[in-house]
């Protein structure tokens, strides 16, 4: 049974840069028919998809955070990642990593989720 | 971008109660649409996409329906175990947006 597990400090300070690790176990993120996504959920509010990916390094990313993110692909470790940059309290979350299926687009399997805290 | 409603944003019913959910898009996305359900604490779980399909494992109670820009969730008997935050989201393009989401809970 796939199983995605997120990790990466809970902890960011103002201005720098989170950076989260999904690792993959279960199934290979090379795998032709999916894509790899972040999403993020403010404390006490809704669901906003951060961006996607494809095993072949091609990325789709929310035009509201394009210019602070980069997602990545180790598929030697079956893992990717994201990066945010220039970070402020608006970026406090909980961080999502999720498996979607590539015809349908739809999330189908989800990490548990990590909380990321930007505070001095 | 497209834009994702939802109505009601909240809702009390009782257990074995049947109710709806509305969700609209701003733009005709076919039934690239799906929904999630989300529990405190715990990550969304799939459980309708492509608008009417059932996610394996998910009980037959819930059902998904519309095309265009109106589509609906149902709970035919409302159980303990739903009472929980329900997400639709559109895979259309990119960026796939939520809705703001529904809260169900118990009256």
């Amino acid at each position: 049974q796939l199983q995605l597990q997120e990790s990466g400090p809970g902890l960011v300070k103002p201005s720098e840069t989170l950076s989260l690790t999904c690792t993959v176990s279960g199934g290979s993120i090379s795998s032709s028919d999916h894509y790899w996504d972040w999403i993020r959920q403010p404390p006490g509010k809704g669901l906003e998809w951060i961006g996607s990916m494809y095993y072949s390094g091609t990325t789709y990313y929310n035009p509201s955070l394009t210019s602070r993110v980069t997602m990545s692909v180790d598929t030697s470790k079956n893992q990717f990642s994201l990066k945010l940059s220039s970070v402020t309290a608006a970026d406090t979350a909980v961080y999502y990593c999720a498996r979607t299926y590539g015809s349908g687009s739809y999330l189908d399997s989800w990490g548990q989720g990590t909380l990321v805290t930007v505070s001095s | 971008d497209i834009q994702m409603t939802q109505s009601p944003s909240s809702l009390s019913a009782p257990v074995g109660d049947r109710i709806t959910i509305t969700c609209r898009a701003s733009q005709n996305i076919g039934t690239y649409l799906n929904w999630y359900q989300q529990k405190p604490g715990k990550a969304p779980k799939l459980l309708i996409y492509a608008a009417s399909s059932l996610q394996s494992g998910v009980p037959s109670r819930f059902s998904g329906s519309g095309s265009g820009t109106d589509f609906t969730l149902t709970i035919s008997s409302l159980q303990p175990d739903d009472f929980a935050t329900y997400y639709c989201q559109q895979s259309f393009n990119h960026p796939f947006a939520f809705g703001p989401g529904t809260t169900v809970d118990f009256k």
